[in-house]
């Protein structure tokens, strides 16, 4: 079945400490691939996204992905975590020629000081 | 630049009451969708919409209308709430694939 994992419900990180969130996809076709962000109370906002190209895409606040076919896999980093990085994190992926986008079940960061 | 506005922000509504979210986006932006959000479900597609005047299911339509009369609205209808209801919505619209969210309706049933 057509999916999108995000195996870690839940992770807690020390401030300054790396982060890695996975994700990975069950699709045909390689599909385009995104990270969003929710912090309490608010709506999402896109933290970086993958159409084609290098693999190793930036994105704002500091944050990268990675795209490896290979593992069907799109995990997110950052080197030294901020104490404001602590939300909710959704992978999401969509598809040419259609705008919808499905979104996986999300992992929520906390950071200790 | 407003964006995707979303209202009312919160709202208590008793089982069988109906209501509407209301959604507005100053971008003109064809597509247009609302999502619902549960607790470690991620975001579900309720409705979605390709232009002004269509409007297709998505994955949990059920209780739910909508309508896309104008590019700039999309409206959400709960007609008959129930307490499975009770959730986060959020409307967001796109172009090329990258999505602008309001800020959500969050709405309880009791």
């Amino acid at each position: 079945a057509q999916s999108v994992t995000q195996p870690d419900i839940h992770i807690t990180v020390s401030e300054g400490a790396s982060l890695e969130l996975r994700c990975n996809y069950s699709y045909g076709a390689t599909p385009y691939l995104f990270w969003y962000v929710q912090s309490p109370g608010q709506g999402l906002q896109l933290l970086l996204k993958y159409f084609s190209g290098d693999t190793l895409v930036q994105g704002i606040k500091g944050f990268e992905a990675e795209f490896k076919r290979s593992q069907s896999s799109f995990n997110l980093r950052k080197p030294s975590v901020h104490w404001s990085d602590a939300a909710e994190y959704f992978c999401a992926v969509g598809f040419y020629n259609t705008d919808k986008l499905i979104f996986g079940t999300g992992t929520r960061l906390q950071v200790f000081p | 630049n407003a964006g995707v506005t979303q209202t009312p922000k919160f709202r208590i509504l008793k089982i069988g009451q109906s209501m509407t979210l209301q959604c507005t986006q100053d971008m003109n932006h064809n597509y247009m969708y609302w999502y619902r959000q549960d607790p470690g479900m991620g975001l579900k597609l309720i409705y979605y919409s390709v232009g002004a005047g269509i409007t297709d299911k998505g994955e949990v339509p059920n209780g739910y209308n909508v309508s896309r009369s104008t590019t700039e609205d999309f409206p959400l209808r709960l007609e008959l709430a129930a307490p499975s209801q009770t959730s986060v919505y959020f409307c967001a619209s796109s172009s090329t694939i990258l999505y602008t969210f309001g800020s959500g309706t969050r709405l309880t049933v009791v």
